[in-house]
């Protein structure tokens, strides 16, 4: 089982519509919980982090954590072909290395005009 | 803020020769610098951690010989590919980790492609 794991895709939404991107993760101590975007032939850029169960807003974007079901999500309202990418779901655990973060393999998303 | 910086941002060299690349955050003290890279339509690979004035951890599988590490100040890490062939030839990006954050979330600099020939 891998440590963080994201469905590949690609993901296709309507314009304007709801994008809802899932993550799991396997360390049930996990501390903290990222969510990156990564355009094509460029390097991440962080959204947002999340690191207590609930919610968590910024803009469009919504950030959703379950700790109990080991689940993260992120939520993209009013998606905009601006939001065409590859969203990489991150999570620090536990391990001795405290500050080095697992990341998934990346869910591709494509906004449809 | 949190910005971090790569240089150079592409760089095609001969097999056989041997590559720097550097990482600097421009505008916060990183606590640690990750050294990733990325083929084309895959996913990150973390290659190592450096930790300013110690020795970088590197992740199983990866040639300390060959993938040299440096971090000799809070703002500067630099990646050294040794021998380069085009096997090599990727995508490299570092991040780093404030010092004075709590979650511990990296920022990337905006990667270093690199060509074999």
């Amino acid at each position: 089982q891998k440590e963080v794991e994201q469905n590949s895709g690609p993901l296709s939404v309507p314009e304007g519509a709801i994008a809802s991107l899932n993550c799991t993760y396997s360390d049930r101590g996990s501390q903290s919980f990222f969510w990156y975007r990564q355009y094509s032939g460029k390097s991440p850029e962080l959204i947002m982090f999340i690191y207590s169960n609930g919610d968590k807003e910024d803009g469009r974007f919504t950030a959703q954590l379950n700790k109990a079901s080991q689940y993260v999500s992120l939520l993209i309202r009013d998606s905009q072909p601006s939001d065409s990418a590859t969203y990489l779901c991150a999570v620090r655990g536990q391990d001795s290395s405290a500050s080095k973060i697992i990341f998934g393999s990346g869910t591709r998303l494509s906004i449809r005009p | 803020g949190a910005v971090v910086s790569q240089h150079p941002s592409w760089v095609i060299c001969k097999s056989g020769t041997s590559v720097k690349i550097e990482c600097r955050s421009l505008d916060f003290q990183a606590t640690t610098m990750f050294w990733y890279r990325q083929f084309p339509k895959q996913s990150l690979m973390l290659m190592a951690t450096s930790n300013e004035g110690s020795k970088a951890t590197y992740e199983q599988g990866v040639e300390k010989d060959k993938f040299l590490i440096n971090h000799a100040s809070l703002t500067l890490s630099t990646l050294t590919v040794t021998s380069a062939h085009p096997e090599d030839s990727s995508f490299y990006i570092c991040s780093a980790t404030r010092a004075a954050s709590s979650y511990n979330e990296q920022f990337f600099g905006p990667g270093t492609r690199l060509t074999v020939l």
